[in-house]
């Protein structure tokens, strides 16, 4: 597997808060993807890298900012954090377009 | 918007059984993925079926995909205490795209 590593792993914060989740590969995949895994609606896509600098909007992507700096590195931000933004975050990268994607272990955010 | 569907949304058979997964899909597709989730971790990749392709084989995972049908099943056979876990069809809509669309999962209990 992918070497996915993602911080914080569990994060409570309040309402209006600014939050930022980082997600670090160390296999040099090209793309990268933000996730949020809810009850009842499996894994919806935030955003999405297709290269260092290159962002795009998933399905989800109000009230969420991407950035990717590095090809290792891509952070997800809340600006505001508001209850309906506690979910669970997963990270995922792939190597090739529309290939096989590999997961990082997740992080739980709660907001207050 | 979701996808794929998967059906049953909970199955439970006996340690040894075969399982049997499906997926219902809306539009033309790239691929289908399936992936597995065991319970508080990230996703893992299990077989990728290409649109111009009808079936294929990991290990005791069996996919097959009907494009006419826009479905696809996941068998597992000879189950295992450790095949406990949610389920994940995913498509890769049209050609050109790199983003997964994933269906809510099918929870899968086997008992021992």
């Amino acid at each position: 597997d992918a070497g996915i590593t993602q911080s914080p792993r569990h994060k409570v914060t309040e309402t209006g808060t600014p939050v930022t989740l980082r997600c670090h590969q160390t296999e040099n995949h090209r793309y990268m993807y933000w996730y949020r895994q809810d009850p009842g609606h499996g894994l919806r896509l935030i955003h999405y890298s297709y290269g260092v600098k290159d962002t795009d909007k998933g399905e989800v992507s109000d009230g969420y900012s991407v950035s990717r700096s590095k090809t290792e590195d891509f952070l997800l931000t809340l600006e505001s954090a508001t209850s309906s933004q506690t979910s669970v975050y997963f990270c995922a990268t792939s190597q090739h377009r529309a290939d096989t994607q590999y997961f990082g272990p997740g992080t739980r955010l709660t907001v207050l | 918007s979701q996808q794929g569907e998967e059906d049953p949304q909970a199955l439970s058979i006996q340690e040894g059984e075969n399982a049997t997964m499906n997926c219902s899909y809306k539009t033309s597709i790239n691929n289908l993925q399936w992936y597995r989730q065991n319970s508080g971790r990230g996703l893992v990749h299990l077989i990728l079926i290409r649109s111009n392709e009808r079936e294929k084989h990991s290990g005791r995972l069996r996919v097959t995909l009907d494009t006419s049908k826009k479905s696809s099943s996941l068998l597992i056979t000879a189950s295992r205490a450790a095949d406990t876990a949610s389920y994940f069809c995913a498509t890769v809509a049209g050609f050109g795209n790199e983003k997964l669309t994933f269906g809510t999962g099918t929870r899968l209990t086997i008992i021992p």
